[in-house]
């Protein structure tokens, strides 16, 4: 049991190019998230998915787009990468609302530089 | 809409003596309150977690926290720390719906030989 794994670990892009970060769960957990984390702001929702086929967008969406083919995976995908969306991302996944008292699982996060 | 306002940016203490991280929270629902561990380089870790249940919550690593209606707080406490402490602390909250938790922005806790 993997729980929830993230490809790559580090990337490095430069400024217009684009790139797909791979987040995959083996909890067979509903819900998936993708967050940003930059210093002195905690964690932001970029987008989120609540089943397979479905997307939604979370706090900071502008920039990013989401896809969530199959219900373990979970894509977060830069088309014109821009300096300001260095950060570190986090992946994380639950078996239903967090309101329902199931907490979400992370995964050990992807360190992205755009130059 | 739900917010949280963790209290302190850094908090530095001794080792053996005990640690005091403040949070408080709004929320418009009954919320779930947790608190996350964050050690260097590392993802996220949960510490404990607060659902209507016990106002008082243990957690892991000797960690617990009270959930004050009143206050509208959700302090974490150790009686004694110890160096493995040292990390990043968040603060959570979330309303029930299913656009995933809102974090404080953190406490960074120092541990001082």
């Amino acid at each position: 049991n993997a729980g929830v794994t993230q490809t790559p670990k580090f990337r490095v892009l430069k400024t217009g190019q684009s790139m797909t970060l791979l987040c995959a769960q083996d909890m067979n957990h509903e819900y998936m998230y993708w967050y940003r984390q930059d210093p002195g702001m905690g964690l932001r929702l970029i987008h989120y998915s609540v089943g397979e086929g479905t997307t939604a967008k979370g706090e900071v969406p502008d920039g990013y787009n989401v896809s969530r083919l199959k219900k373990q995976n979970f894509l977060l995908g830069l088309e014109s990468a821009a300096p300001s969306q260095t950060s570190v991302y986090f992946c994380a996944s639950s078996y239903l609302a967090v309101g329902s008292s199931y907490e979400q699982y992370f995964g050990p996060g992807t360190r992205l530089t755009v130059t | 809409a739900q917010s949280v306002t963790q209290l302190d940016s850094h908090v530095s203490v001794s080792e053996g003596t005990p640690v005091l991280l403040r949070c408080n929270y709004s929320s418009s629902y009954s919320p779930s309150l947790f608190w996350y561990v964050q050690h260097p380089n590392k993802g996220l870790q949960l510490l404990l977690k607060y659902t209507s249940a016990a106002t008082l919550v243990k957690g892991i690593n000797g960690f617990e926290a009270e959930f004050k209606k009143s206050e509208t707080s959700f302090h974490l406490t150790k009686p004694s720390a110890h160096m493995s402490d040292a990390a990043e602390y968040f603060c959570v909250v979330s309303g029930g719906g299913a656009d995933g938790l809102t974090f404080g922005k953190g406490t960074h806790l120092i541990i001082q030989p």
